[in-house]
């Protein structure tokens, strides 16, 4: 049974680029949240989605930053025009229906932005 | 807003020797779930143990067992019969109940020598 997956594994954009990042869940997960890593940090939460559907935004930055997960295929977090601080590991969690914390993470995204 | 403090940057311990890792927590709720969580160096975050708060027994996993200390709000890990392999970075984390994202501390380094 694969675990949680996500691509790319290292990013690198310049400055003004966009980012793209993928999060395939667990076979049976319907649940996805994106967390960031920046240097020397634990990990923050940014989003919580379902199906279709934001559940909770709350720690994701007002502007650049954009996530989903549709229907079919794996969530995606983007981020437009890079800078600098957006430098960081993105880690993808998943969990079932009605065990919101057995959250399983995928291995991250390390996002270097020049 | 609930937070989490790892008050020990960086711990060392001799192989086969014990070690704990302390962690405290803020939060007026009374329904919530507490994690360590390991991140070796190869970044993938590895669910160590968890506790539900309503729980008094001390949850234990073979090597890894916490003291939790729900009036103090302290939730200690202890490692026994350390191993090489325990080298990591060891994260505390907090989720309460209804929402579902989870709130990291900042980290505790841990150096297992030979």
């Amino acid at each position: 049974n694969a675990g949680v997956m996500q691509n790319p594994r290292h990013l690198v954009r310049r400055r003004g680029q966009e980012a793209r990042l993928r999060c395939s869940p667990m076979k049976g997960h319907s649940h996805v949240y994106w967390y960031r890593q920046l240097p020397e940090e634990g990990l923050k939460f940014m989003v919580y989605l379902q199906k279709e559907n934001i559940i909770d935004e709350s720690g994701m930055p007002k502007e650049r930053f954009s996530a989903e997960f549709p229907k079919e295929g794996p969530s995606i977090l983007r981020i437009q025009q890079v800078v600098r601080g957006d430098s960081a590991a993105y880690f993808c969690a998943s969990s079932k229906q009605g065990a919101p914390y057995e959250q399983y993470f995928g291995p991250g995204t390390r996002l270097t932005v020049t | 807003a609930q937070t989490v403090t790892q008050s020990q940057p960086e711990m060392s311990v001799q192989e086969a020797e014990t070690v704990t890792l302390s962690c405290t927590y803020d939060t007026s709720e009374s329904d919530y779930y507490l994690f360590w969580y390991k991140q070796p160096p190869s970044r993938q975050m590895i669910l160590v143990i968890r506790q539900e708060a309503y729980k008094q027994q001390n949850a234990t996993e073979n090597r890894f067992s916490v003291n939790f200390q729900k009036a103090a709000k302290s939730f200690s890990l202890k490692i026994s019969d350390s191993q090489l392999g325990d080298a990591a970075m060891y994260f505390c984390a907090y989720g309460q109940g209804g929402s579902e994202k989870l709130v990291f501390g900042k980290g505790t380094k841990l150096t297992v020598n030979p």
